[in-house]
């Protein structure tokens, strides 16, 4: 069974500083994983998806990584801003059998960016 | 606007009533997809939905029910059976099942009184 792990579970920094979100998973047969950003009380807004062939992916001031091997992603946020503040959630697809795919998440890590 | 529209965003029930989740896509997506979010947890997984007329339980489908009979729409059935269903429900699609990136709702907020 796959299971998906993010540290830390809550982070604070000061504006304009780099952060380093982590992910990781138990079974590295995995086809993509992607990261996600929650505002509180409101759905998922999807911020990158990786396929399991790639290494990164960018966006903006937002660089994801995945080194599938070890079973681990990164989100890396540059120059934060306090409008980056929200829970980021990483989410990775398997398949559960029979052909099915489940995209299992992680808890998510709650990001306060302070002005 | 394409997107994917739930409602209600709020909604209370009394215990032993069953309520119905909508969950609407104009993507023109295969698969569709409903999660539960609980405080300190991951979402998980209840029903998912590959293709219109078809359907397969998630990790937590006990308690609940879903019907697939338009490609846009999914609805989600809390039935009284469900013994703690108060919680965030998320309503999720995808061009197919499989690789492919997952688009959210905006949710609903399911509070049993």
């Amino acid at each position: 069974k796959q299971e998906v792990t993010q540290i830390p579970a809550a982070l604070s920094v000061p504006e304009g500083e780099n952060l380093v979100l982590n992910c990781s998973f138990t079974d590295s047969a995995i086809y993509n994983l992607q990261w996600f950003r929650q505002d509180p009380g409101k759905g998922l807004t999807s911020l990158l998806l990786i396929q399991s062939s790639q290494r990164e992916q960018t966006s903006g001031r937002l660089n994801a990584s995945l080194d599938k091997s070890s079973g681990r992603s990164t989100l890396y946020i540059a120059a934060s801003q306090p409008g980056d503040s929200a829970t980021y959630l990483c989410a990775v697809r398997w398949d559960s059998g029979a052909g099915s795919y489940q995209l299992t998440f992680g808890k998510g890590t709650k990001l306060s960016v302070i002005p | 606007d394409g997107g994917i529209t739930q409602s209600p965003k709020y909604l209370f029930r009394k215990e032993g009533q069953n309520v119905t989740l909508s969950c609407e896509q104009n993507l023109n997506h295969d698969a569709m997809y409903w999660y539960r979010q609980d405080p300190g947890q991951g979402l998980r997984l209840i029903y998912y939905s590959q293709i219109v007329n078809d359907f397969q339980k998630g990790d937590i489908a006990e308690g609940y029910s879903v019907s697939r009979e338009k490609k846009e729409s999914f609805p989600l059935t809390v039935t009284s059976a469900q013994k703690n269903p108060t919680a965030f429900y998320l309503c999720a699609s995808s061009i197919v099942a499989g690789s492919n990136e997952q688009f959210f709702g905006p949710g609903t907020r399911l509070t049993v009184l």
